[in-house]
């Protein structure tokens, strides 16, 4: 069976500083990948989505970047956080080929100081 | 108007009631919907997923489709004090690789025993 894994579940860090968060995929092979933002009071906003190794779409204009270095590996950065980089990043896999049956993992969440 | 309009609740209910949930879109392209439920601090989780218009039934869950209406509803019978959680509807227009989920805020259900 397929399972998600996304680290570290809590992250606090001060403004202006460096951010990695990290997903792999276990149990599936070449999968669509997504980084979701879900702020308090708005409903989960896609940031990034992968295709493939090296491919990476940008939904909204923001602070942060994505790269995907292995097949089931999915990194979301940023160089300099922002106050209103606070959230719950999760991120999401789906079937080669397909994007609407996305499965989540436990997600990142992120408080900005 | 939004996308997706989904009413935050809370919705309190006693153990053994039917619960309705309920989402209204106004993006007549969405054929893909979806229903995730999210524990506290946790991810997503698919429940069910409905292609068109339509029901479909999983044990106490029946999620409906009403496309003339562009409403979804998405029913809990015999609902647990488990199923206490937030309930997420999501819709797309098309099932490919990169699609991104549009999703209500969501609706928190809180079931007492």
């Amino acid at each position: 069976s397929q399972t998600i894994h996304q680290w570290p579940a809590t992250l606090v860090q001060p403004v202006g500083s460096p951010l990695s968060l990290e997903c792999t995929v276990e149990g599936t092979s070449n999968p669509n990948l997504y980084w979701y933002r879900q702020a308090a009071g708005r409903g989960l906003q896609l940031l990034f989505y992968s295709v493939g190794i090296g491919q990476i779409s940008s939904e909204v204009p923001q602070n942060l970047s994505a790269s995907r270095p292995q097949d089931r590996q999915f990194i979301l950065s940023s160089k300099k956080l922002l106050l209103s980089d606070s959230g719950f990043y999760l991120c999401a896999w789906s079937v080669p080929g397909t994007g609407t049956l996305q499965h989540f993992g436990d997600g990142t969440r992120l408080s900005i100081l | 108007q939004k996308e997706v309009e989904q009413d935050p609740g809370p919705l309190s209910v006693p153990e053994g009631a039917i619960v309705s949930l309920n989402c209204t879109y106004s993006n007549s392209a969405f054929q893909y919907f979806m229903w995730y439920r999210q524990y506290s601090r946790k991810g997503p989780e698919l429940l069910m997923y409905t292609y068109s218009s339509g029901n479909k039934e999983d044990g106490r869950f029946t999620a409906q489709v009403d496309k003339s209406s562009k409403y979804i509803s998405l029913f809990i019978r015999d609902s647990q004090p488990s199923d206490s959680a937030t309930y997420l509807c999501a819709m797309s227009p098309a099932n490919q690789a990169g699609t991104a989920l549009i999703f209500g805020k969501g609706t928190t259900l809180s079931v007492s025993s």
